[in-house]
C-alpha cells in the first residue's frame, strides 16, 4: 500500500524558514514525478511545486517568487520542500502528492502538515 | 496566465445527475484532472485525462473536454458523493499546474 507520510510542519515567525519532508513507502519512489499541493484554511487546493523522478526538472507556481525549493533522495524515497521568507500567506495544509506517471495527476496523497506563520 | 473557472456550489436531489463544468480557453487542447475532497480528507483523484476512472471510482463517475469546457458528470448521486470538486491540468506555456477554485456538490 503506498503511504506517503509528511512531517515539519509547526508554527513558524514571519520570515523564517521550515523544510517539510515526505516519506514514502510501498512504491518505487525513483519512478514518479512527485509535488506539493497546499490548501488554507477554508480554501483551494493551489500547487505549490512538482519534481521529476531524477530531479532533473523542477517546476514552481510563479507566485512563490523564488522562496521555495522542491528535492528529493531516492536513496531515502523521501521528498521534501525548503521554505524561506515564510508569510502568513503561507499558512497552509502542506499535502505530498504522487504522480500516477510522469504528468502531473495524483493518484495518491499524503494526510498533509500544517504550517503556521505567525507571530 | 490560464485560469480555470469552477461554479462555487450546485445542488442536486439524490438520483439526479450532477454536471460540473471547468471552463478554461481551449481546455479542450488539455488534459484535465478530477478530484473529490470530502471535509477533513485529502482529495482523491475520480478522473484524469479527461475521462479516465481510476480503480475503484464507480462508473457513475464520468467526464468530458470540449471545446472551452470540461465537464465531470456524476449519475444518481447520492449522499455520499457530498464533497468539493476540482479540476486541474497542466499549463505548458507556464509548466505550472493549475487548479479550479472548486465545486461544493450538495445532494439535497
Amino acid at each position: 500500500e503506498v503511504q506517503l507520510l509528511e512531517s515539519g510542519g509547526g508554527l513558524v515567525q514571519p520570515g523564517g524558514s521550515v523544510r517539510l519532508s515526505c516519506a514514502a513507502s510501498g512504491l518505487t519512489f525513483s519512478s514518479y514525478t512527485m509535488s506539493w499541493v497546499r490548501q488554507a484554511a477554508g480554501k483551494g487546493l493551489e500547487w505549490v511545486s512538482g519534481i521529476s523522478r531524477t530531479s532533473g526538472s523542477k517546476y514552481y507556481a510563479q507566485s512563490l517568487k523564488g522562496r521555495f525549493t522542491i528535492s528529493r533522495d531516492n536513496s531515502k524515497n523521501t521528498l521534501y520542500l525548503q521554505m524561506n521568507s515564510l508569510r502568513a500567506e503561507d499558512t497552509a495544509i502542506y499535502y505530498c502528492v504522487k504522480s500516477q506517471r510522469d504528468g502531473f495527476d495524483y493518484d495518491y496523497w499524503g494526510q498533509g502538515t500544517l504550517v503556521t506563520v505567525s507571530s | 496566465s490560464y485560469v480555470l473557472t469552477q461554479p462555487p456550489s450546485v445542488s442536486m436531489a439524490p438520483g439526479e445527475t450532477a454536471r460540473i463544468p471547468c471552463g478554461g480557453s481551449n481546455i479542450a487542447t488539455k488534459s484535465v484532472h478530477w478530484y473529490l475532497q470530502q471535509p477533513g480528507q485529502a482529495p482523491v483523484l475520480v478522473l484524469y485525462d479527461d475521462t479516465q476512472r481510476p480503480s475503484g471510482i464507480p462508473e457513475r463517475f464520468s467526464g468530458s473536454n470540449f471545446g472551452n469546457t470540461a465537464t465531470l458528470s456524476i449519475s444518481r448521486v447520492e449522499a455520499g458523493d457530498e464533497a468539493d470538486y476540482y479540476c486541474q491540468v497542466w499549463d505548458g506555456d507556464t509548466n505550472q499546474v493549475l487548479f479550479g477554485g472548486g465545486t461544493k456538490l450538495t445532494v439535497l
